[in-house]
């Protein structure tokens, strides 16, 4: 059975850097991407990128470009995103969510738990 | 503002049938698939339907998806009140970053 499971809450100030990660198990990590999708309060889902579980590839929205890096560890079956120079409205719950195949192009099948992220002074 | 629309929220009695619209344009569902999520409260989505149409294994037939031009349609018929949640589509975008867009997502009420 195919789980992700996402690191716990964090409280962090405007301006710096959060981590998340996200364990998978019941599957065979490299052969499936991971994409990240946030949702801020009151509000709908908002992908932010993607990466290849295989070769470390990237695709990042264009608004989170410069400010986000998104890596694995095949040797533990691990996502992480990292997102710098955090604002209030970065306030969200952050989920990570298994690609159907490979690629990006692959709907998402399987999804973490997720993880609330409040940044505030 | 999403690049997918879709309305607000829908609503409907128990037992009854409910469709829930999508609308795109020709660079995202007018060339590639849809999918759609169900948002439970204080849940993580999960996906119902893939490839315009196709249902993961354990998602009843209740819930059915279609496609047709720049558009898509999430059916959702023997309304359970279980059925409450946000529903969002979602699809790719190639002529634009973020490459996967999604919907604003509509609210069903089970009345």
């Amino acid at each position: 059975q195919v789980h992700l499971v996402q690191s716990g809450a964090e409280a962090k100030k405007p301006g710096a850097s959060v981590k998340v990660s996200c364990k998978a198990s019941g599957y065979n990590f490299p052969s499936f991407g991971v994409s990240w999708v946030r949702q801020a309060p009151g509000q709908g889902l908002e992908w932010m990128g993607w990466t290849s579980t295989s070769n470390g590839n990237t695709n990042f929205a264009q608004r989170f470009q410069g400010r986000v890096s998104m890596t694995t560890d095949t040797s533990t079956s691990t996502a992480y995103m990292e997102l710098r120079s955090l604002r209030s409205d970065d306030t969200a719950i952050y989920y990570c969510a298994r690609n159907g195949g490979s690629s990006l192009w692959y709907p998402f099948d399987n999804w973490g738990q997720g993880t609330q992220v409040t940044v505030s002074s | 503002q999403s690049v997918l629309t879709q309305p607000p929220s829908v609503s409907a009695a128990p037992g009854q049938k409910v469709t829930i619209s999508c609308s795109g344009s020709s660079s995202n569902i007018g060339n590639n698939y849809v999918s759609w999520y169900q948002k439970l409260p204080g849940t993580a989505p999960k996906l119902l339907i893939y490839e315009n149409n196709k249902r993961p294994s354990g998602i009843p037939d209740r819930f059915s998806g279609s496609k047709s031009g720049t558009s898509a349609t999430l059916g959702i018929t023997g309304l359970q009140t279980g059925d409450e949640a946000d529903y969002y589509c979602g699809t790719w975008d190639g002529s634009l970053s973020p490459y996967v867009v999604f919907g604003g997502g509509t609210k069903l009420t089970v009345l």
